[in-house]
Protein backbone atom coordinates (compact mmCIF):
# COMPACT_ATOMS: atom_id res chain seq x y z
CA UNK A 1 0.00 0.00 0.00
CA UNK A 2 1.50 3.35 -0.82
CA UNK A 3 1.79 5.71 1.73
CA UNK A 4 3.20 9.57 1.95
CA UNK A 5 3.59 10.98 5.62
CA UNK A 6 4.26 14.20 6.43
CA UNK A 7 5.55 15.58 10.17
CA UNK A 8 7.96 18.65 11.09
CA UNK A 9 4.82 21.09 11.40
CA UNK A 10 4.32 23.39 14.26
CA UNK A 11 3.78 26.86 15.47
CA UNK A 12 6.74 29.30 14.48
CA UNK A 13 7.10 32.75 14.54
CA UNK A 14 7.28 35.13 12.11
CA UNK A 15 10.88 35.63 10.19
CA UNK A 16 11.67 31.85 11.65
CA UNK A 17 12.48 28.25 9.78
CA UNK A 18 10.74 25.10 9.87
CA UNK A 19 11.80 21.68 8.32
CA UNK A 20 8.79 19.53 6.93
CA UNK A 21 9.45 15.91 6.20
CA UNK A 22 7.01 13.40 4.31
CA UNK A 23 7.96 9.63 4.12
CA UNK A 24 6.82 7.35 1.68
CA UNK A 25 6.34 3.73 1.47
CA UNK A 26 4.48 0.93 -0.94
CA UNK A 27 6.20 2.80 -4.13
CA UNK A 28 9.57 2.92 -5.57
CA UNK A 29 10.54 6.13 -3.69
CA UNK A 30 14.05 6.94 -5.96
CA UNK A 31 11.69 6.80 -9.05
CA UNK A 32 9.46 9.66 -7.82
CA UNK A 33 8.74 13.24 -8.68
CA UNK A 34 7.22 14.92 -5.23
CA UNK A 35 5.20 18.16 -5.22
CA UNK A 36 4.12 20.35 -1.93
CA UNK A 37 0.84 21.77 -2.21
CA UNK A 38 -0.01 23.97 0.88
CA UNK A 39 -4.10 24.72 1.86
CA UNK A 40 -4.10 27.89 3.92
CA UNK A 41 -6.96 27.70 6.44
CA UNK A 42 -10.53 27.52 4.68
CA UNK A 43 -8.83 28.20 1.19
CA UNK A 44 -8.06 26.37 -1.79
CA UNK A 45 -5.39 25.01 -2.87
CA UNK A 46 -1.55 26.11 -3.95
CA UNK A 47 1.14 24.64 -5.57
CA UNK A 48 4.79 25.31 -3.53
CA UNK A 49 7.01 23.30 -5.59
CA UNK A 50 8.65 19.91 -6.85
CA UNK A 51 11.95 18.11 -6.85
CA UNK A 52 12.39 15.87 -9.63
CA UNK A 53 13.86 12.39 -9.18
CA UNK A 54 17.45 11.55 -9.56
CA UNK A 55 17.67 10.52 -12.75
CA UNK A 56 15.21 13.46 -13.93
CA UNK A 57 17.86 15.68 -12.65
CA UNK A 58 16.62 16.03 -9.14
CA UNK A 59 16.30 19.64 -10.42
CA UNK A 60 13.44 21.82 -8.16
CA UNK A 61 11.03 24.70 -8.99
CA UNK A 62 9.03 26.87 -6.41
CA UNK A 63 6.36 29.07 -6.76
CA UNK A 64 6.84 32.78 -6.73
CA UNK A 65 5.80 33.30 -3.43
CA UNK A 66 8.37 30.76 -1.82
CA UNK A 67 11.15 31.16 -4.00
CA UNK A 68 14.17 32.12 -2.22
CA UNK A 69 12.97 31.08 1.18
CA UNK A 70 12.23 27.58 0.61
CA UNK A 71 13.92 24.58 -0.23
CA UNK A 72 13.26 21.09 -1.34
CA UNK A 73 15.74 17.88 -1.09
CA UNK A 74 15.15 14.47 -1.23
CA UNK A 75 17.23 11.79 0.82
CA UNK A 76 16.01 8.55 -1.68
CA UNK A 77 17.88 6.13 0.95
CA UNK A 78 15.55 7.40 3.76
CA UNK A 79 12.21 7.59 1.10
CA UNK A 80 12.17 11.17 2.43
CA UNK A 81 11.75 14.58 0.76
CA UNK A 82 11.92 17.77 2.50
CA UNK A 83 10.60 21.18 2.91
CA UNK A 84 13.37 23.76 4.46
CA UNK A 85 11.10 26.86 5.17
CA UNK A 86 12.92 29.75 6.18
CA UNK A 87 11.78 33.48 6.87
CA UNK A 88 8.40 32.65 7.07
CA UNK A 89 5.09 34.55 6.83
CA UNK A 90 2.09 34.73 8.58
CA UNK A 91 0.54 33.86 4.80
CA UNK A 92 2.82 30.80 4.94
CA UNK A 93 0.38 29.37 7.61
CA UNK A 94 -1.24 26.21 5.40
CA UNK A 95 -1.68 22.87 5.72
CA UNK A 96 1.50 21.27 3.97
CA UNK A 97 0.84 18.01 2.09
CA UNK A 98 2.83 15.53 -0.11
CA UNK A 99 1.80 14.25 -3.17
CA UNK A 100 3.40 12.43 -5.73
CA UNK A 101 2.45 10.92 -9.34
CA UNK A 102 2.32 6.91 -10.03
CA UNK A 103 0.67 5.05 -12.54
CA UNK A 104 -1.02 1.40 -11.64
CA UNK A 105 -0.55 -1.65 -13.24
CA UNK A 106 -2.37 -0.61 -16.32
CA UNK A 107 -0.75 2.65 -16.87
CA UNK A 108 -3.77 4.48 -15.43
CA UNK A 109 -2.59 7.57 -13.06
CA UNK A 110 -3.04 7.62 -9.68
CA UNK A 111 -2.06 10.12 -7.43
CA UNK A 112 -0.99 9.76 -3.84
CA UNK A 113 -1.59 12.73 -1.21
CA UNK A 114 0.14 12.67 2.49
CA UNK A 115 -2.76 13.66 5.06
CA UNK A 116 -0.73 16.89 5.46
CA UNK A 117 0.88 18.68 8.48
CA UNK A 118 -0.35 21.97 9.36
CA UNK A 119 2.57 25.01 9.83
CA UNK A 120 0.87 27.65 11.92
CA UNK A 121 3.21 30.97 12.00
CA UNK A 122 2.04 33.48 14.90
CA UNK A 123 4.00 36.05 17.12
CA UNK B 1 0.64 32.60 -14.33
CA UNK B 2 -2.54 30.84 -15.88
CA UNK B 3 -5.27 31.36 -14.19
CA UNK B 4 -7.77 29.23 -13.85
CA UNK B 5 -11.85 29.89 -13.12
CA UNK B 6 -14.53 27.16 -11.53
CA UNK B 7 -18.35 27.89 -11.62
CA UNK B 8 -20.41 27.62 -9.62
CA UNK B 9 -18.68 28.28 -6.07
CA UNK B 10 -21.01 26.45 -4.94
CA UNK B 11 -23.80 23.78 -5.59
CA UNK B 12 -26.53 22.17 -3.96
CA UNK B 13 -27.29 19.01 -5.47
CA UNK B 14 -29.64 15.89 -4.81
CA UNK B 15 -28.88 12.14 -4.66
CA UNK B 16 -29.36 10.33 -7.77
CA UNK B 17 -29.64 13.47 -9.98
CA UNK B 18 -26.38 14.19 -12.46
CA UNK B 19 -24.15 17.36 -11.35
CA UNK B 20 -21.46 19.24 -13.59
CA UNK B 21 -18.80 21.69 -12.55
CA UNK B 22 -17.10 24.37 -15.00
CA UNK B 23 -13.53 25.16 -14.93
CA UNK B 24 -12.38 27.97 -17.45
CA UNK B 25 -8.34 28.79 -18.18
CA UNK B 26 -6.91 31.95 -18.89
CA UNK B 27 -4.78 30.04 -21.62
CA UNK B 28 -4.89 27.26 -23.78
CA UNK B 29 -4.28 24.32 -21.67
CA UNK B 30 -3.81 21.90 -25.22
CA UNK B 31 -0.65 20.50 -25.73
CA UNK B 32 1.12 19.77 -29.46
CA UNK B 33 0.80 15.97 -28.51
CA UNK B 34 -3.32 16.56 -28.41
CA UNK B 35 -3.75 15.97 -24.77
CA UNK B 36 -5.49 18.78 -22.35
CA UNK B 37 -3.21 18.99 -19.03
CA UNK B 38 -5.89 19.59 -16.76
CA UNK B 39 -6.70 17.34 -14.14
CA UNK B 40 -9.88 17.45 -11.46
CA UNK B 41 -9.90 17.07 -8.01
CA UNK B 42 -11.86 15.93 -5.63
CA UNK B 43 -11.29 17.51 -1.24
CA UNK B 44 -13.85 15.48 0.85
CA UNK B 45 -14.31 16.59 3.78
CA UNK B 46 -11.76 16.76 6.44
CA UNK B 47 -9.58 15.00 3.50
CA UNK B 48 -6.57 15.42 1.88
CA UNK B 49 -7.81 15.94 -2.02
CA UNK B 50 -7.59 13.12 -4.61
CA UNK B 51 -7.16 12.57 -7.99
CA UNK B 52 -10.99 12.31 -10.36
CA UNK B 53 -9.35 12.93 -13.48
CA UNK B 54 -6.49 13.53 -15.58
CA UNK B 55 -5.43 15.07 -19.25
CA UNK B 56 -8.94 16.54 -19.55
CA UNK B 57 -10.70 13.13 -19.98
CA UNK B 58 -9.50 10.08 -18.28
CA UNK B 59 -10.73 8.45 -14.89
CA UNK B 60 -7.69 8.13 -12.39
CA UNK B 61 -6.89 4.79 -11.32
CA UNK B 62 -10.21 3.50 -9.15
CA UNK B 63 -12.65 6.95 -9.77
CA UNK B 64 -15.92 5.31 -10.20
CA UNK B 65 -17.06 5.78 -14.05
CA UNK B 66 -20.12 7.82 -12.66
CA UNK B 67 -17.20 10.93 -13.38
CA UNK B 68 -15.93 12.14 -16.32
CA UNK B 69 -14.72 14.93 -17.65
CA UNK B 70 -14.72 16.75 -20.94
CA UNK B 71 -13.66 19.70 -22.72
CA UNK B 72 -10.70 21.31 -24.54
CA UNK B 73 -8.74 24.35 -25.31
CA UNK B 74 -10.10 26.85 -22.35
CA UNK B 75 -12.90 25.35 -21.38
CA UNK B 76 -13.66 22.61 -19.57
CA UNK B 77 -16.46 20.18 -17.60
CA UNK B 78 -16.67 17.18 -15.09
CA UNK B 79 -19.75 15.57 -15.10
CA UNK B 80 -21.58 13.34 -12.37
CA UNK B 81 -23.64 11.18 -13.87
CA UNK B 82 -25.69 9.98 -10.97
CA UNK B 83 -24.86 11.82 -7.76
CA UNK B 84 -23.79 10.07 -4.42
CA UNK B 85 -24.19 11.59 -0.79
CA UNK B 86 -20.64 10.04 -1.10
CA UNK B 87 -19.68 12.77 -3.11
CA UNK B 88 -19.36 15.91 -1.45
CA UNK B 89 -16.70 18.19 -0.65
CA UNK B 90 -15.36 20.57 -3.20
CA UNK B 91 -13.99 20.23 -6.37
CA UNK B 92 -11.12 21.70 -7.82
CA UNK B 93 -9.19 21.96 -11.71
CA UNK B 94 -5.65 22.04 -11.98
CA UNK B 95 -3.62 23.02 -14.73
CA UNK B 96 0.09 21.06 -15.40
CA UNK B 97 0.92 22.43 -18.52
CA UNK B 98 3.06 25.33 -17.71
CA UNK B 99 4.82 25.81 -14.51
CA UNK B 100 4.02 26.64 -12.00
CA UNK B 101 0.70 24.52 -11.53
CA UNK B 102 -2.44 26.57 -10.75
CA UNK B 103 -5.20 25.28 -9.04
CA UNK B 104 -9.41 27.03 -9.42
CA UNK B 105 -10.87 28.17 -6.45
CA UNK B 106 -13.02 25.39 -6.32
CA UNK B 107 -16.33 24.02 -6.51
CA UNK B 108 -18.36 22.88 -2.73
CA UNK B 109 -20.79 20.34 -3.45
CA UNK B 110 -23.40 19.75 -0.83
CA UNK B 111 -26.53 18.01 -0.43
CA UNK B 112 -29.86 19.61 -1.09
Amino acid sequence: EVQLVESGGGVVSPGGSLRLSCAGSGFTFSNAGMNWVRQAPGKGLEWVGQIKRISDGGTTDYAAPVKGRFYISRDDSKDTVYLQMSSLKFEDTAVYFCTTVQWDASMVRVDYWGPGTLVIVSS
Amino acid sequence: DIVMTQSPLSLPVTPGEPASFSCRSSESLLHSNGYNYVDWLLQKPGQSPQLLIYLGTHRASGVPDRFSGSGSGTDFTLKISRVEAEDVGVYYCMQGLQSPPTFGGGTKVEIK
